[in-house]
């Protein structure tokens, strides 16, 4: 169980056009998603705090115009980075926890998207 | 403010060798988590551990131990007699439950096991 997927699990687009990328938890409903950035040879870091039906709370430094996250159900948030520059290519992770149990230390992640813009 | 620190950034052993990755983190909560992530080439997570602060207790399993020391704050992991498949980057982490949920990594440290 606490299965989350990614889609696409990699992708490839131009600079200057935007990419979306979904996160679902595919057997359990999560009230908190998070996404998290993680460049070559470096940590995860984490970009926003997505809860469903509100509007996302994103760490210092990430450009909330930029990055749009929509989380409009308890399975499914969307990671959408507008005018993708070079730049931004990156792996993008998200983790989600689990609803009504109380356990908000326990995150289950995904198995990330890669980014690649040209 | 929270912290975590992996001094070690690459370790590279032979394979059989006994390795300690180290953890240190920062915290001035008294209630909080400790994870331990294996990141594989192909880049999923791989949860191995968590450890709350109010267990102290070491845990085994397998070739697996982990140390968690408060009086250091610590929280190193043990591989004995390591194997091939053991390497990977190993990410040491801290939560907390409650509203502030969010995790803080460390710098990961990237484990050789050659043949």
């Amino acid at each position: 169980g606490a299965v989350v997927s990614q889609h696409p699990s990699w992708v490839i687009c131009k600079s200057g056009t935007s990419v979306k990328i979904e996160c679902r938890s595919l057997d359990f409903q999560a009230t908190t998603m998070f996404w998290y950035r993680q460049f070559p040879k470096q940590s995860l870091m984490l970009m926003a705090t997505s809860n469903e039906g509100s509007k996302a709370t994103y760490e210092q430094g990430v450009e909330k115009d930029k990055f749009l996250i929509n989380h409009a159900s308890l399975t499914l948030s969307t990671l959408t980075v507008t005018s993708a520059h070079p730049e931004d290519s990156s792996f993008y992770i998200c983790s989600a926890i689990l609803a009504g149990t109380g356990k908000r230390y326990e995150q289950y992640f995904g198995p990330g998207t890669r980014l690649t813009v040209t | 403010a929270q912290k975590v620190t992996q001094a070690q950034t690459e370790i590279s052993v032979v394979e059989k060798e006994d390795v300690t990755l180290d953890c240190v983190y920062e915290t001035r909560d008294t209630t909080y988590y400790l994870f331990w992530y294996k990141q594989p080439p192909s880049g999923e997570l791989v949860f191995l551990i968590r450890r709350n602060s109010f267990d102290e207790q070491n845990e085994i399993s397998g070739r697996y131990s982990w140390n968690f020391q408060k009086s250091t704050s610590s929280f190193n992991f043990t591989i004995t007699a390591s194997q091939v498949v053991d390497s990977a980057v190993y990410f040491c982490a801290l939560g907390f439950t409650g509203a502030n949920s969010k995790l803080t990594f460390g710098k990961g440290i990237t484990l050789s096991v050659r043949p």
